[in-house]
């Protein structure tokens, strides 16, 4: 059973907009939650992570928010470029162990 | 340059014929790990080791074998490959505590088709 989900398969936004990507979970007992972006033919390549007792995390344009109530994680970027244009997979962890979304596929429209 | 390295990158094999895919980083990582992506499923986890001589399965160990005999390689080993092991197979590692933002490093992947 899936324990991480992402719900949306793919987002297209404008260039310079906002692009909001998101994930849901279903154990409450994960303590460090990521994002990688991947694209085609490479490894994914980490972006940014959040840890259970924080709610968002800031880096650069790239920003994340953990809503632990809702087992939501949200991520938010701002503004968005054509570079931007990959797969990214929120992840979560529990003790050494490590649970992947399906991947969102986000296309940035010049 | 600080890499994860994977071979061979493509493989067609035939049911039951044993195979390996090497793994091997030069980060000095203790914690390395073997995922595989397949479409509507994301990336699984399939074993992982936190050091030398100590791994553990992670989410779909079925049908898969990993040894850590030396701190940069972790071979991932399928002794009777089925169909069902097609996919696309990736490596990782990361310095331990696994809590940090060095987080892992992943290889180039591994296309394998199993015939």
């Amino acid at each position: 059973d899936q324990q991480v989900k992402q719900n949306s398969p793919s987002l297209s936004v404008q260039e310079g907009r906002i692009s909001i990507l998101n994930c849901d979970y279903t154990n409450s007992m994960f303590d460090y939650f990521l994002w990688y972006k991947k694209y085609p033919a490479e490894g994914p390549t980490f972006l940014i992570s959040i840890s259970s007792i924080k709610d968002k995390n800031e880096d650069g344009r790239f920003t994340v928010f953990l809503n632990k109530s809702a087992k939501h994680l949200s991520l938010h970027i701002v503004p968005s470029q054509p570079g931007d244009s990959a797969v990214y997979f929120c992840a979560a962890s529990v003790g050494n162990q490590f649970y992947f979304g399906t991947g969102t596929s986000l296309t940035v429209i010049p | 340059e600080a890499q994860v390295t994977q071979n061979p990158r493509y493989l067609i094999t035939v049911t039951g014929k044993k195979l390996t895919v090497t793994c091997s980083q030069n980060m000095n990582h203790e914690y390395m790990s073997w995922y595989r992506q397949d479409p509507g499923l994301g990336l699984r986890q399939i074993y992982y080791s936190m050091n030398v001589e100590v791994t553990d399965k992670g989410d779909v160990p079925e049908g898969y074998k990993v040894s850590r005999k030396e701190k940069r390689n972790f071979p991932l080993i399928l002794e009777s490959p089925s169909p069902n092991q097609t996919s696309l197979y990736f490596c990782a590692s990361s310095l331990i505590p696994l809590d940090t933002q060095e987080t892992q490093y992943f290889g180039p992947g591994t296309r394998l088709l199993v015939l």
